[in-house]
């Protein structure tokens, strides 16, 4: 059985600090990994997707990468801002399961000014 | 271009009652998912619908069903609510033939809560 898990759950930084958030995972079977950002009370913002056959994936000021071999993927965000405040969740797409997403608990990150 | 859109966003019912949740897909979409997200967890998958069946169900009891529409829109219907269900209820839409592939999209959610 597939599970996910993301540590820290917390992580409190202050601004312009570079840092590092987790995810692994128990099954390497899978099509990709999603990071996605949540606010308070809101949906899902999707921020990067890293396929299995990829090692890492760069929008802006983040960074993904994945190995899948050990079941882990690693967030990395430059230069922290106090707009990066949120919940930042990983979710794996396992195979022969359709479209399914299986998340992690989330990473609550509070970016101090 | 609309993204996925759900209403209403904020719900309160009590026990026992029966609850119907919207969400349309983003334009292009053909595939709609709903997901349960307690607070302080993990969004977990309810079910999939595509061509107006469900094609996928995770660990959800029969008192939660879904519908989809001709025009891919979806409803998900929770019966003889619990305490228990109190959460964000989120739907996400893809394309089916290529969902394996491609970033979920999801919507804002709609927040349930149980008296």
């Amino acid at each position: 059985k597939q599970e996910v898990t993301q540590i820290p759950a917390a992580l409190s930084v202050p601004e312009g600090e570079n840092l590092v958030l987790n995810c692994s995972f128990t099954d390497s079977a899978i099509y990709n990994l999603q990071w996605f950002r949540q606010d308070p009370g809101k949906g899902l913002t999707s921020l990067l997707l890293i396929q299995s056959s990829q090692r890492e994936q760069t929008s802006g000021r983040l960074n993904a990468s994945l190995d899948k071999s050990s079941g882990r993927s690693t967030l990395y965000i430059a230069a922290s801002q106090p707009g990066d405040s949120a919940t930042y969740l990983c979710a794996v797409r396992p195979y022969n399961q359709g479209g399914k997403l299986i998340f992690g608990q989330g990473t609550e990150l509070s970016v101090k000014p | 271009d609309a993204g996925v859109t759900q209403s209403p966003t904020h719900l309160i019912k009590t026990r026992g009652q029966q609850v119907t949740l919207r969400c349309s897909p983003k334009s292009g979409h053909d595939t709609v998912s709903w997901y349960q997200q307690a607070l302080g967890q993990g969004p977990q998958f309810i079910f999939q619908y595509y061509e107006e069946e469900e094609r996928q169900r995770g660990n959800f009891p029969d008192r939660f069903s879904g519908h989809q529409f001709p025009n891919y829109s979806s409803e998900l219907n929770v019966n003889a609510l619990l305490l228990g269900d109190s959460a964000l209820y989120l739907c996400a839409s893809s394309q089916w033939d290529r969902q394996v592939y491609q970033p979920q999209h999801f919507g804002d959610g709609t927040r349930l809560s149980i008296l």
